[in-house]
């Protein structure tokens, strides 16, 4: 199965600044890379699939890039909601896989 | 809009099944594949597997054949889990989450379910 890892684990920032997740897949994954938000408490919340394309209703500060093996996501002035956890799932090849996380946490 | 309203927490000992159900609004509910998947204490989220909403057709992920079964009621717009034979690793959140596109299944998933907390202890 291809494993997803995901850096940092934790990002200590403050509001406005702004931050760049990191994804990388084990195996070619073309642009088949999907991102999610969890807020604590809540279910994941799509944000981001096939690599760039925001989910709808997502705010224009979150985007995503990459192809092949490594990705981001970008989050270019963060605001008080966006402290969360962020995961990377892949649906190029099944089984489905998700990354372990990286925690963005208020500095 | 669309939601998927999961049924509450669960307290079961080893050896219990639980049900777990997943009641969807909002859209046509057999154009969307339901996918179910597990969130354990410090573990990743895993991909339990899926079922089609059309034709009721499961496929399980590696790992989760056997004591899990997928299934619908298509008159209350309704996807279930079930796990039998419940063992203390079973203990975990499990989310319904719906697929993003019609038709399709397996592949990324919006929206999800507010998730169900499973505790399996003696």
């Amino acid at each position: 199965e291809i494993v997803l890892t995901q850096s940092p684990a934790t990002l200590s920032l403050s509001p406005g600044e702004r931050t760049t997740l990191s994804c990388r897949a084990s195996e070619n994954i073309d642009t088949f890379l999907v991102w999610y938000q969890q807020r604590p408490g809540q279910a994941p919340r799509l944000l981001i699939y096939d690599a760039s394309n925001r989910a709808t209703g997502v705010p224009a500060r979150f985007s995503g890039s990459g192809s092949g093996t490594d990705f981001t996501l970008i989050i270019s002035s963060l605001e008080p909601e966006d402290f969360a956890i962020y995961y990377c799932q892949q649906r190029s090849v099944w089984p489905l896989t998700f990354g372990q996380g990286t925690r963005l946490e208020i500095k | 809009q669309v939601q998927l309203v999961q049924s509450g927490s669960e307290l079961k000992k080893p050896g219990a099944s639980v049900t777990i159900s997943c009641k969807t609004s909002g859209y046509t509910f057999s154009r969307y594949a339901m996918n179910w998947l597990r969130q354990a204490p410090g573990q990743r989220l895993e991909w339990m597997g899926c079922i089609n909403s059309n034709t009721g057709t499961p496929t399980y992920a590696q790992g989760f054949t056997g004591r899990f079964v997928f299934s619908l009621d298509t008159s209350v717009t309704t996807s279930y889990l079930q796990i039998t034979n419940l063992e203390p690793e079973d203990t975990a959140i499990y989310y319904c989450a719906r697929e993003a596109e019609t038709w399709n299944s397996g592949s990324w998933f919006d929206p999800w379910g507010q998730g169900t907390l499973v505790s399996v202890s003696s």
